[in-house]
């Protein structure tokens, strides 16, 4: 089975602080994607990524960064948390071509104070 | 521009009875369409997609889908539903362009005993 991690379920940051949010998958896959999921709105793409060192924005990419240094590992970076980042996050990977499903981590909540 | 719309927020159903949960969709050419399920506090889970073919998709947990091109819909569907079934759902369809995934807002489905 495909696993997708993250590294926290649950985190409070403060106004300010920059927060990193890991994720990890253990299939291969070259597909990695960064979500954050509000009421009402679904999902939203920040970031996602072809392949290691290389990241495309998404629809909502301001307030955020990625790293990519190894294939399986794909890090969502807030530079300078604000509180309209409060969110749940949820990292998916695939394999590469359209018609391949994306596998889901678990979700961090990000409350910022 | 490619789209997707889940026309309600919320459905609900009473155990035993059949539910759908609808799905209508907008894009150039042939789609690639998705159904997730969110439990509370998880993230999404792969139920089934439609890529080519058949037109009645079956998937994970005894949900199908059927994919409509003239009225571009794929409406989900389980012909008896559990309380268990209760849940999050998200339709999806493949950006044509990249293996983006654009989400809908998503259907809350309620099962009532």
């Amino acid at each position: 089975d495909v696993k997708v991690t993250q590294s926290s379920r649950y985190l409070v940051k403060r106004t300010g602080e920059k927060v990193f949010l890991e994720c990890v998958q253990d299939m291969d896959h070259e597909n990695m994607f960064w979500y954050r999921q509000d009421p009402g709105l679904g999902l939203r793409l920040i970031y996602f990524s072809y392949d290691v060192k290389m990241k495309e924005k998404g629809d909502i990419p301001e307030g955020y960064s990625v790293s990519r240094e190894k294939k399986e590992r794909f890090s969502l970076i807030l530079e300078s948390a604000s509180t309209n980042q409060t969110s749940m996050y949820l990292c998916a990977s695939s394999l590469y071509g359209g018609s391949n499903e994306q596998f889901f981590g678990p979700g961090t909540r990000l409350t910022v104070l | 521009a490619q789209s997707v719309a889940q026309p309600e927020d919320q459905v609900n159903v009473a155990e035993g009875n059949p539910l759908t949960v609808k799905c209508t969709y907008s894009v150039s050419g042939n789609p690639y369409l998705f159904w997730y399920v969110q439990y509370p506090n998880r993230g999404l889970q792969f139920l089934l997609k439609y890529i080519t073919g058949d037109n009645l998709v079956k998937g994970s947990y005894g949900f199908e889908a059927e994919f409509n091109k003239s009225q571009t819909s794929f409406h989900l569907k389980k012909p008896s539903a559990l309380v268990s079934d209760s849940a999050l759902y998200f339709c999806a369809v493949r950006d044509m362009n990249t293996d983006k995934l654009i989400f809908g807002t998503g259907t809350r489905l309620q099962v009532f005993p």
